[in-house]
């Protein structure tokens, strides 16, 4: 079954320094998505993306966060200055479509700043 | 998207089924009911949805009340693999494409 592919799996960095995750999503889907997890917390939405631009944002999804698709197959989220309460898991979605698609999610990159 | 309330955590044996509840009173007519579940490690993966009818896969089964405010995940014949944490979320067929996750039901298999 086709995956939803996240590098690095684990990423350690400095504070205020960039950081930028990278995921490949599935090649037929057109809907991205990050989200986060902080250990032993809930997984709480990011910022969806479609068409080249941002549909939805959370309030989390701050002037520091950013995303891209740089090409084809590459989706990337960067945080410009880390901050400690950056640590968490980073997980990258994919969909093929809208309203009751499934999301498709890669295994996540944990993210430590220390 | 409408709030779904779910036990924080249930425990069951190896080779037995699992019915995991999950209540969702305010459910509006287009929201359609999702399951996700997250092994320990993973991220999230769907297991399966429904909207009004009981619907079943390879995976687990959904049992819809005839009212729509409550719903329950099957778990045919629970396997140590299944322990994981099981997430019910109220998603409409329009709006807004994100999932919101609540805090799930954290699922224990006994050997």
């Amino acid at each position: 079954e086709p995956e939803v592919t996240q590098t690095p799996s684990h990423q350690v960095t400095q504070m205020g320094q960039e950081v930028i995750l990278r995921c490949v999503p599935i090649s037929n889907h057109l809907y991205f998505y990050w989200y986060r997890q902080i250990l032993g917390q809930k997984v709480e939405f990011l910022v969806s993306f479609y068409n080249n631009e941002i549909s939805e944002k959370s309030e989390i999804f701050d002037d520091q966060f950013s995303v891209e698709r740089p090409d084809g197959s590459n989706f990337t989220l960067k945080i410009r200055s880390t901050k400690l309460e950056d640590s968490a898991m980073y997980f990258c979605a994919s969909s093929i479509g809208q309203g009751i698609e499934k999301l498709f999610f890669g295994s996540g990159t944990q993210l430590s700043v220390l | 998207d409408a709030k779904t309330t779910q036990p924080n955590s249930m425990e069951s044996n190896e080779e037995e089924p699992v019915h995991l509840p999950c209540n969702h009173s305010t459910i509006s007519g287009t929201d359609y009911i999702h399951w996700y579940r997250q092994l320990p490690s993973q991220g999230p993966e769907y297991v399966i949805h429904g909207l009004t009818s009981n619907v079943n896969n390879r995976m687990a089964s959904l049992a819809i009340a005839e009212d729509r405010k409550s719903s329950t995940l099957i778990l045919h014949r629970a396997t140590l693999r299944d322990a994981a944490v099981y997430y019910c979320i109220l998603k409409s067929a329009q709006g807004a494409q994100k999932l919101v996750f609540g805090q799930g039901t954290r699922l224990t298999i006994n050997p």
